[in-house]
């Protein structure tokens, strides 16, 4: 069966590195995505890998390694306003969306 | 980049009412929509998945005549909650892409709908 897994909270202070860490199981794979969903809100596009590596993107970035079937989502410098959920999605070969059940980060001062 | 509108952003009415969202692609062809649910505190649900001009496609558990979904165009998809109870209170969700020229790009979510049937 198709499943993505991550963490359900972390806790990080102000300032410091946080990295969240998903791994996946797809039919097929076509990418892997990461969405921000602050409370009562919508989910923001954040990234997108389909290749092995690192992708930077300011104070984000996400690493994707295909053969471990893993990714993580590393947030440096933090910020209050980044205390959110975090969805990691797979894409799989009928380019549908397998959603993790999110990751809560809460930032402490 | 790709907006998506949803409207209305709130829905307070009482039990048995119909309720109609609409989901809109401002700037390019979604030839794809999703709907979602998601309840406090819960992840995203997909309900169903709707492509332009043909049923869509509901997920398992998920009522079609309970909830119907229409998408008639390449900017526009509805999902109609018929005869709303108070356990459909929920905060719900859809999006786009463009499936048929960019299939691995991401989703582009509207705002969402809050719905709360008293």
């Amino acid at each position: 069966g198709q499943n993505i897994d991550q963490p359900t909270e972390m806790t990080a202070t102000e300032g410091a590195i946080v990295q969240i860490n998903c791994t996946y199981q797809t039919s097929g794979f076509n990418g892997l995505f990461w969405y921000q969903q602050h409370a009562g809100e919508a989910p923001t596009f954040l990234s997108y890998n389909v290749l092995d590596g690192l992708e930077e993107k300011g104070r984000f970035s996400s690493f994707l390694s295909r053969s471990k079937g893993y990714s993580y989502l590393l947030l440096k410098e933090l910020q209050m306003k980044d205390s959110a959920s975090y969805l990691c999605a797979a894409m799989d070969s009928n380019y549908q969306l397998i959603w993790g059940a999110g990751t809560k980060l809460i930032i402490k001062p | 980049g790709a907006v998506v509108s949803q409207h209305p952003s709130r829905v307070i009415c009482k039990s048995g009412t119909s309720v109609k969202i609409e989901c809109r692609s401002l700037d390019f062809q979604a030839t794809t929509m999703f709907w979602y649910r998601q309840f406090p505190k819960q992840s995203l649900m997909l309900m169903a998945t709707s492509n332009e001009g043909s049923k869509a496609t509901y997920e398992q558990g998920v009522e079609k005549d309970k909830f119907l979904i229409n998408h008639a165009s390449l900017t526009l998809s509805t999902l109609t909650v018929t005869s709303a109870h108070p356990e459909d209170s929920s905060f719900y969700i859809c999006s786009a892409r463009d499936a048929v020229r960019e299939p691995n790009q991401p989703q582009h979510f509207g705002d969402g709908t809050r719905l709360s049937i008293l």
